[in-house]
Parts: C-alpha cells; structure tokens; sequence
C-alpha cells in the first residue's frame, strides 16, 4: 500500500475554482468508486467532505465536488473563500486491508 | 449527539508500553468500523487499523502490523490502541474515527486526538 499522489499545495484567489488531483493505482483509486476527501484545519481533527468519489454528507457546502476518471479522482471547490484555506486529504478504499490516504495537498488563498 | 471522545495526551518513555482509548456515544457502537489514523509532527494522515466492534474484525495496514495492537469492548463502547514497547518515532497525534453508513472507506466522526510523546 503506497500514498496516493497529491499535490504539495494549490493556491487560489476568493471566489475562483481550484481542482485538487488524488493520483492512485487500479488497485486502489482504479478499482473502486470509494474514493474520500477531508479537509483539516490546523490543529484540528479532519473533517469528512466528499465520499463515494462526489457524494456530499449533509452539512457540507455544494462548493466543494468530486470527480474520478481512471486512477485519478479530483476534488474542485468553488467559489474559493478564506475558511476553505487548510489540508485536504484524498482517500480511497484499497481491497481488504486499511483505505489509503494521499499525500495531503495545502490550499491557500491568496 | 454522536461523537468519539479520546483518551488525553500521554508522555512516555521508549520502551513503555500504552493503551489509549476512543468511546463512542450516541449511536450503536458495534454496527459501525472505528479506524486509527496517524499524524506525525507536520507529517500527513495515515492510516494504522480499522476494527468492528460488533465482531472484533481487524485490520492493520502493513506498515503497523505487528507494531500495534487494536482491541474493542463493545460492553462499554471503547475502541484501544496499544502499544507494547513505545519508540520515539511513535510520538505523534492519533486519531480515532467512524466509519459512515457503517462501511469502511469513508470515516464521518473523529475523536479530538490524542498526542502521544515518547521523549527519554
């Protein structure tokens, strides 16, 4: 089990969009639709922001929306706002063992 | 309200051992996975073993099998995390979290952490 492959950082202005790439392998990202993203500010716990590659729980802003395509899933957020600034993580299921985190990628905006 | 609540920060020796801990309230504990994730100082999230407390099911990543160990007492709704000889590269902040809709490759709710310091 290696890490999923992330950007170190992606930096955007208030109210652009940005897109986050979570780069695995088929037998991670490539086999499954399970691919998890969370966002996690400094010094505090992650926090659960897209599931099932784009699906949403509920409380979290429609800004943020997942995609996949082949053993890359993405993580775009709209309308950039100073809150969204902070470390997101992609994850995805990977068979019978544990899930598998990305490198984590830190989202500044400028 | 659901929620997992660790155990606080500990300061050990290398070679202690430890056992930390996570409760989970506010829902069923046994028909939900719990996972253990690390962070290192500045370092990213990785995951160490997921358990299911209704069935003790475990499962470590490669990289913690045979360093950890990952127990649950569905009795009392506590998830452990111990370790038997603690090494200085343990240091770190541990988490625990819940699997959602009781599947395990996306976790919703997190305990607050737990930092763990392993200095001589």
């Amino acid at each position: 089990q290696s890490a999923l492959t992330q950007p170190a950082s992606v930096s955007g202005s208030p109210g652009q969009s940005i897109t986050i790439s979570c780069t695995g392998t088929s037998s991670d990202v490539g086999s499954y639709n399970l691919v998890s993203w969370y966002q996690q500010h400094p010094g505090k716990a992650p926090k659960l922001m897209i599931y099932e590659v784009s699906k949403r729980p509920s409380g979290v802003s429609n800004r943020f929306s997942g995609s996949k395509s082949g053993n890359t899933a993405s993580l775009t957020i709209s309308g950039l706002q100073a809150e969204d600034e902070a470390d997101y993580y992609c994850c995805s299921y990977a068979g019978s063992s544990t899930p598998v985190f990305g490198t984590g990628t830190k989202v500044t905006v400028l | 309200e659901v929620q997992l609540v660790q155990s606080g920060a500990e300061v050990k020796k290398p070679g202690e051992s430890l056992k930390i801990s996570c409760k989970g309230s506010g829902y069923s504990f046994t028909s939900y996975w719990i996972g253990w994730v690390r962070q290192m100082p500045g370092k990213g999230l990785e995951w160490m073993g997921i358990i299911y407390p209704g069935d003790s099911d475990t499962r470590y990543s490669p990289s913690f099998q045979g360093q950890v160990t990952i127990s649950a007492d569905k009795s009392i709704s506590t998830a452990y995390l111990q370790w038997s000889s603690l090494k200085a590269s343990d240091t770190a902040m541990y988490y625990c979290a819940r699997g959602y809709a009781g599947a395990h490759d996306a976790f919703d709710i997190w305990g607050q952490g737990t930092m763990v310091t392993v200095s001589s």
